[in-house]
């Protein structure tokens, strides 16, 4: 069964650090790029960050930009967010997603987040 | 950045059909297609439609998305309250490198 699973929220006070993981199953995870989406209370979801297959390009909201990193183990199929010097604004529930990538000879690529895990809550407060 | 609106709220009868919109997204709304996502607070969310009209394997053929310039929608025909969640509009923005997501239509089932 292909399975997304968070882990690492938890509470955590004001410039404070975190660090969450996402550990894939029943899938060849170092064919994929992956994506972590957050929602904070009351809100809708947000895109945080994405990692290519290899780790090498990473891209990040301008909101967490020089805060947070995405990165990967692929030996141990676990992708990570760690996060830095958080504030109340980054209170929400995080979620990774996989990003799946068709071909179409009329439209060329297209991308979609096909596969998603139930989330982990991060708190920040004092 | 660009900004994917939805209507905050919809409703309808069961057995009715009720269509959510998602329009804007930047210059470049016309190029990349538009996914749909159902979700209920807690859970994980479900890819409902992919490249604009698309639909995921277990999706029943209830749910159906178009899209026409610089909008998209997505139609549920046959609502009952297992359909109540919220619904997200969702396409690749090449400015962000990254996901843009509408701000969520909450479905009603009267």
């Amino acid at each position: 069964e292909v399975q997304l699973v968070e882990s690492g929220g938890g509470l955590v006070q004001p410039g404070g650090s975190l660090r969450l993981s996402c550990a894939a199953s029943g899938f060849t995870f170092d064919t994929y790029w992956m994506t972590w989406v957050r929602q904070a209370p009351g809100k809708g979801l947000e895109w945080v960050a994405n990692l290519s297959q290899g780790g090498g390009e990473k891209y990040y909201v301008d909101s967490v930009k020089g805060r947070f990193t995405v990165f990967r183990d692929n030996a141990k199929n676990v992708m990570y967010l760690q996060m830095n010097n958080l504030t109340a604004e980054d209170t929400a529930v995080y979620y990774c997603a996989r990003d799946e990538a068709e071909y179409s000879s009329s439209s060329g690529y297209y991308y979609f987040l096909d596969v998603w895990g139930k989330g982990t809550t991060v708190t920040v407060s004092s | 950045q660009s900004v994917l609106t939805q209507p905050p709220s919809a409703s309808g009868a069961p057995g009715q059909t009720v269509t959510i919109s998602c329009s804007g997204g930047g210059p470049k709304i016309g190029r990349n297609p538009v996914n749909w996502y159902q979700h209920l607070p807690g859970t994980a969310p479900k890819l409902l439609i992919y490249n604009n009209d698309q639909r995921p394997s277990g999706v029943p053929d209830r749910f159906s998305g178009s899209k026409s310039g610089t909008s998209a929608s997505l139609a549920i025909s046959g609502l009952h309250s297992g359909d109540e969640a919220d619904y997200y509009c969702a396409k690749w923005d090449d400015s962000l490198n990254g996901w843009l997501f509408g701000g969520g239509t909450t479905l009603t089932v009267l």
